[in-house]
């Protein structure tokens, strides 16, 4: 059963544009909300994360919008650059799993110069 | 601080073998948790180490196994190895144990059985 569903599972955009991956969950128990973004040859980094208590956290060029009713996030990137190109992960853990993390299926972004 | 390591980074080896890879965590970093990474079933939850205890497993049969040492560094073994395990082997290492902790990762250890 896949818990979180995540789309698209590929994205082209232009330099300059704005990048959106949308995630959505069906554990009303996950508490914590991470987003990944992983380079050939790497394994996953943290870029960003939320809980539910909050509806948006922006970070430099990165936000997560958080919809706790329609049990759905994105993450925007904004004035996407080549270098974000990268296959970017939702997650989600709650306090009951530990460290557990559940991830998305992963998006490949491009971003074309 | 040196980040996650873990080795060997590659490794071939053949049906019915058996491997064991190596995960240091960062250091003071007491929670491990290994995940595996493949084309078709994306990142999935191996299992989590605290205390040298396991603390949480995924849905993976008893061929896969880990465990964890006094100075937080864990090991994983996959015994008779089967084809599809070929994967990107990837190790987490966290302060303390949930409630939101960042999860850090290391570069992984890509296994390819023939």
């Amino acid at each position: 059963q896949q818990q979180v569903k995540q789309s698209p599972q590929s994205l082209i955009v232009q330099k300059g544009g704005i990048s959106i991956i949308n995630c959505a969950y069906e554990n009303t128990a996950f508490d914590y909300f991470p987003w990944y973004q992983q380079f050939p040859g790497k394994g996953p980094a943290l870029l960003i994360a939320i809980r539910p208590d909050v509806s948006e956290k922006k970070e430099g060029r990165f936000t997560i919008s958080f919809n706790k009713s329609a049990k759905q996030f994105s993450l925007h990137i904004m004035d996407s650059q080549p270098g974000d190109s990268a296959t970017y992960f939702c997650a989600a853990s709650s306090k009951s799993s530990g460290d557990k993390l559940t991830f998305g299926t992963g998006t490949r972004l491009a971003v074309r110069p | 601080k040196a980040g996650v390591t873990q080795t060997p980074r590659y490794l071939i080896k053949t049906r019915g073998q058996q491997v064991t890879l190596s995960c240091s965590p960062i250091s003071g970093h007491r929670s491990v948790s290994w995940y595996q990474q493949t084309p078709g079933q994306g990142l999935q939850f191996l299992f989590e180490y605290f205390s040298e205890t396991q603390r949480n497993k995924g849905n993976f049969p008893g061929r896969f196994s880990g465990r964890q040492f006094s100075n937080s560094r864990s090991e994983m073994n996959v015994s008779t190895l089967e084809l599809g395990d070929s994967a990107l082997y990837l190790c987490a290492s966290s302060l303390w144990r949930g409630e939101g902790e960042t999860q850090y990762f290391g570069p992984g250890t890509r296994l390819l059985v023939l």
